[in-house]
């Protein structure tokens, strides 16, 4: 079973950009078909997805971030990160790394235990 | 953007009983080009990820104990866990994945 782990900051300014990455063991992040997705939960809320990245090179972003968001995957470190600028206390949360299994079948079968980022000065 | 609601937000039920929780979607998840539901349900632990515990409605992940079962088609869905046992205290979400973006249901709390 792969495993993810969820690594960058804990704390980020107000108006400043959060890089995380996820690193993948157990398996390659060049499968057939996988999509590489970021997950993020709000205290005491539910989750949200933020975006994935798929083995053909393509990215999808959830809408309501578009604007603000980068995901790639770097093959050579079996990584992928997620970039997301103009951060605000509205971004505090739990972000997740996961796999969905493919495009056409995207649930989640394997997730990183998560990174808390919270926002303030 | 499809909205999941699930039903009730929160549950108590007794050791061995059966518990029932309900996920109802805004809009169909059934494609009419096949016959699948694109709804997931997930466990959730405090301080844990999310587990995956059934997909296209009612295909049990390997692992997951038989007593969890998924049913329903189209908008209305139902997570059933017989047999209630204590480490299945958790709160418990569904996921569509018929289209994008991917959306959750807000979860339901499950007490023992």
């Amino acid at each position: 079973q792969v495993q993810l782990q969820e690594s960058g900051p804990g704390l980020v300014k107000p108006s400043q950009t959060l890089s995380l990455t996820c690193t993948v063991s157990g398996g390659t992040i060049s499968s057939a078909g996988t999509c590489w997705t970021w997950i993020r939960q709000h205290p005491r809320r539910g989750l949200e997805w933020i975006g994935y990245a798929c083995y053909t090179g393509d990215t999808y972003y959830n809408p309501s971030l578009k604007s603000r968001l980068t995901i790639s995957v770097d093959t050579s470190k079996n990584q992928f990160s997620l970039k997301v600028t103009s951060m605000t206390a509205a971004d505090t949360a739990v972000y997740l790394c996961a796999r969905a299994p493919s495009k056409a079948a995207d649930w989640f079968d394997s997730w990183g235990r998560g990174i808390l980022v919270t926002v303030s000065s | 953007d499809i909205v999941m609601t699930q039903s009730p937000d929160s549950l108590a039920v007794s050791l061995g009983e059966r518990a029932t929780i309900n996920c109802k979607s805004s809009q169909t998840v059934l494609p009419s080009s096949n016959n699948k539901n694109y709804l997931a349900w997930y466990q959730q632990k405090p301080r844990q990820p999310p587990k995956l515990l059934i997909y296209w409605a009612s295909t049990r992940e390997s692992g997951v104990p038989d007593r969890f079962s998924g049913s329903g088609s189209g908008t209305d869905f139902t997570l059933t866990i017989s047999s209630l046992q204590a480490e299945d205290a958790a709160v418990y979400y569904c996921q569509q994945y018929h289209s994008l973006p991917l959306t959750f249901g807000q979860g339901t709390k499950l007490e023992i």
